[in-house]
């Protein structure tokens, strides 16, 4: 099994632009989330879905669009990037949103906006 | 303000010595769980606790959820270079579905 896959590992974008970070999941996972991890503040919750066709925002997402209209994937739209969104992004899922699953995490996408 | 904080922030050990990490916030969680994060890689999960008081083993590793469940601790005996990483301790919140993280703890031990 694959897990959990995310393109591209890496990309550099100029402000302004716009691009969206694929992410797919081979498990039949009915939750999936992005995060975003800087230095010193952890994991930020983007957004997140309970199942295909539900999304809702998490503690940072604006600058951020995502749909859910298959289970397998859950890609994140940056609409026009700015330099504050330079990061590390992780696409995470787990089998249900039932309170204490553990997630599955891809291996991540490093941002740069010049 | 990060709902939970973790401590130290940083943390090097030379192999064979033992070392203690820490997670703690002022809110009640149903579930704590703990990651591991490589260099380049994905958080990998370590174990998940869901029990005020509960006590879980794997291998060298021990963890704590607090009796209040507000806190929890990662207890490492006899740490090993493969120990080297980011630990990072994760929770929901009662009838919440976001996982939330901490900063995470940097830790590092020398051979």
């Amino acid at each position: 099994n694959a897990g959990v896959t995310q393109t591209p590992k890496f990309q550099v974008l100029k402000t302004g632009q716009s691009m969206t970070l694929q992410c797919a999941q081979d498990m039949n996972h009915e939750y999936m989330s992005w995060y975003r991890q800087d230095p010193g503040m952890g994991l930020r919750l983007i957004h997140y879905s309970v199942g295909a066709g539900i999304t809702d925002q998490g503690e940072v997402p604006n600058g951020y669009n995502v749909s859910r209209s298959t289970t397998e994937d859950f890609p994140l739209r940056l609409l026009s990037a700015a330099p504050s969104q330079t990061s590390v992004y992780f696409c995470a899922s787990s089998y249900s949103a039932e309170v204490g699953e553990g997630y599955t995490f891809g291996s991540g996408t490093r941002l740069t906006v010049v | 303000t990060q709902l939970l904080e973790q401590s130290p922030q940083f943390l090097s050990i030379q192999e064979g010595e033992n070392l203690t990490v820490y997670c703690n916030s002022s809110s009640v969680f149903s579930s704590l769980q703990w990651y591991r994060q490589e260099p380049g890689e994905g958080p990998v999960l370590l174990v998940t606790v869901v029990t005020g008081g509960e006590v879980k083993k794997l291998k060298r590793l021990t963890f704590q959820f607090g009796d209040a469940r507000k806190d929890s601790s990662l207890h490492i005996t006899a740490a090993q270079p493969g120990d080297t990483g980011l630990y990072l301790c994760a929770g929901h919140l009662y009838n919440d579905y976001k996982l939330s993280f901490g900063a995470g703890t940097t830790v590092t031990v020398r051979a």
